[in-house]
């Protein structure tokens, strides 16, 4: 069965570059939630999408963004990188409107390392 | 905000032994999942439940959302070596307006099963 995809795996970036990841849903699910998760930490949520629309935020510095695009991926935009946002961030997705969309399936990450 | 209290923090077991792990939380969910996560990669879904009183099993696993709505617990019977990881119970619940909210996650626990 098809996953979520995320891409890329791994990205090494400079202190205040930018970066961008990307997460492509399970198939028909329409809701996409990103998290961040430091070394030996839980994964912390950032923020989500419902049908393209911003549905809840987390703990997202001022310094991210992101979108849901109308295929649904979805892309998280990091500027000004800190040393700080080294950490692998999770996309997941879910379909809504169903008791089974209460069940979130995530991808397998991107590994951020700023230098 | 919601916050999950997660035990024990980590075990150390023989293969063969049973283990039981909970989350308890000050908030209601409406659905609680437990997911296992191995170094650098995604957190995998193992079982997710969706009603008070709710017992599921899956293979050796059994996980149950306590009758209070917040609380779950999971077990892992006869454990293997490739049971090694880290589990993640989860929570969510929906705001007034019927949209899903974020998964709330436990600190986690790391599971060590000596052959």
């Amino acid at each position: 069965a098809a996953g979520v995809i995320q891409s890329p795996r791994h990205l090494i970036k400079e202190k205040r570059e930018t970066a961008t990841l990307k997460c492509y849903p399970i198939p028909r699910h329409d809701t996409v939630y990103w998290y961040q998760q430091g070394p030996g930490q839980d994964p912390q949520f950032l923020i989500s999408f419902y049908e393209k629309m911003q549905s809840d935020k987390g703990s997202i510095p001022d310094r991210f963004s992101a979108q849901q695009f109308s295929d649904y991926h979805s892309e998280l935009n990091m500027s000004s990188l800190e040393l700080g946002d080294s950490a692998l961030y999770f996309c997941a997705s879910s379909q809504h409107g169903l008791i089974s969309g209460n069940t979130i399936y995530f991808g397998e990450g991107s590994w951020l390392t700023v230098v | 905000g919601q916050q999950l209290n997660q035990s024990p923090q980590s075990m150390f077991i023989q293969e063969g032994e049973d283990v039981s792990m909970n989350c308890t939380s000050s908030s209601i969910f409406n659905t609680w999942l437990w997911y296992k996560q191995d170094p650098g990669e995604g957190p995998v879904l193992l079982i997710a439940l969706y009603k008070a009183g709710e017992l599921t099993s899956n293979g050796r696993l059994t996980a149950q959302f306590g009758i209070t709505r917040k609380d779950s617990f999971l077990n892992i019977s006869a454990s293997i070596p490739s049971d090694v990881g880290i589990y993640f119970c989860a929570g969510r619940s929906q705001n007034s307006g019927g949209s899903n909210y974020k998964l709330t996650f436990g600190k986690g626990t790391l599971l060590t099963v000596n052959p």
